[in-house]
């Protein structure tokens, strides 16, 4: 019974394309992040919702467009994609937006942008 | 200067040894202090999770703070081939939305 899962949990394109990640979680939680992890295992908050709105908002290239449907999902579009966007990408979830609170982890989503 | 500091490693000990992992921070705004470990192509998980300065043990991992210093450790008792992962430290204020500030991660291994 999988607590956060994301799909597709691989995904090669090329440059110049859009691609959407998709998160779920079944925690009940109200908070749910978007993380970047690179090749240095390197991992930084791009961003968060709390009850489908946004509180957390990275410098982020615009091409990336989060949203929240509802609170058990927040999913990722990328426009144009570039080179420097392959990276594994992870959603968590948390209680609470304070960041004391657990964050539970997805399995990731491996980019790679050919 | 990056906020968090960890040594990347590649760490390896035997097994049974006692592993010692480190960060420094600069933000003494930093109250909370997380380690998270992650296993190769999975998501990274809580092991442990201390407030302020002290000490915290949970089975074979402890945990230490030192804010006078800026310095946050993890100790691995008795390692097992199974703790071989990459482990990053992370922190926050709690001031509100405050986002969670993780280290690299330093990958361990432990050699049978």
């Amino acid at each position: 019974d999988t607590a956060v899962s994301q799909t597709p949990k691989y995904l090669v394109t090329q440059m110049g394309n859009d691609k959407s990640i998709k998160c779920e979680q079944n925690l009940g939680h109200d908070t749910m992040y978007w993380y970047k992890q690179d090749s240095k295992k390197f991992l930084k908050i791009m961003f968060s919702y709390n009850n489908k709105e946004l509180i957390i908002n990275e410098t982020v290239p615009n091409r990336f467009s989060p949203k929240s449907p509802d609170k058990a999902h927040l999913n990722l579009h990328i426009n144009s994609l570039e080179l420097g966007d392959s990276a594994v990408y992870f959603c968590a979830s948390s209680q609470d937006p304070r960041g004391a609170y657990e964050q539970y982890f997805g399995p990731g989503t491996r980019l790679t942008v050919t | 200067q990056k906020e968090v500091e960890q040594d990347p490693g590649p760490l390896s000990v035997p097994e049974g040894a006692i592993v010692s992992l480190n960060c420094t921070y600069s933000n003494s705004a930093f109250q909370y202090f997380m380690w998270y470990r992650q296993y190769s192509r999975k998501g990274p998980e809580l092991l442990m999770y201390t407030y302020s300065s002290g000490n915290k043990e949970d089975g074979r991992f402890t945990a230490q703070v030192d804010k006078s210093s800026k310095y946050i450790s993890l100790f691995i008792r008795d390692s097992q081939p199974s703790d071989s992962a990459t482990y990053l430290c992370a922190m926050n204020s709690n001031f509100g939305n405050e986002k969670l500030t993780f280290g690299t991660g330093t990958r361990l291994t432990i050699i049978p």
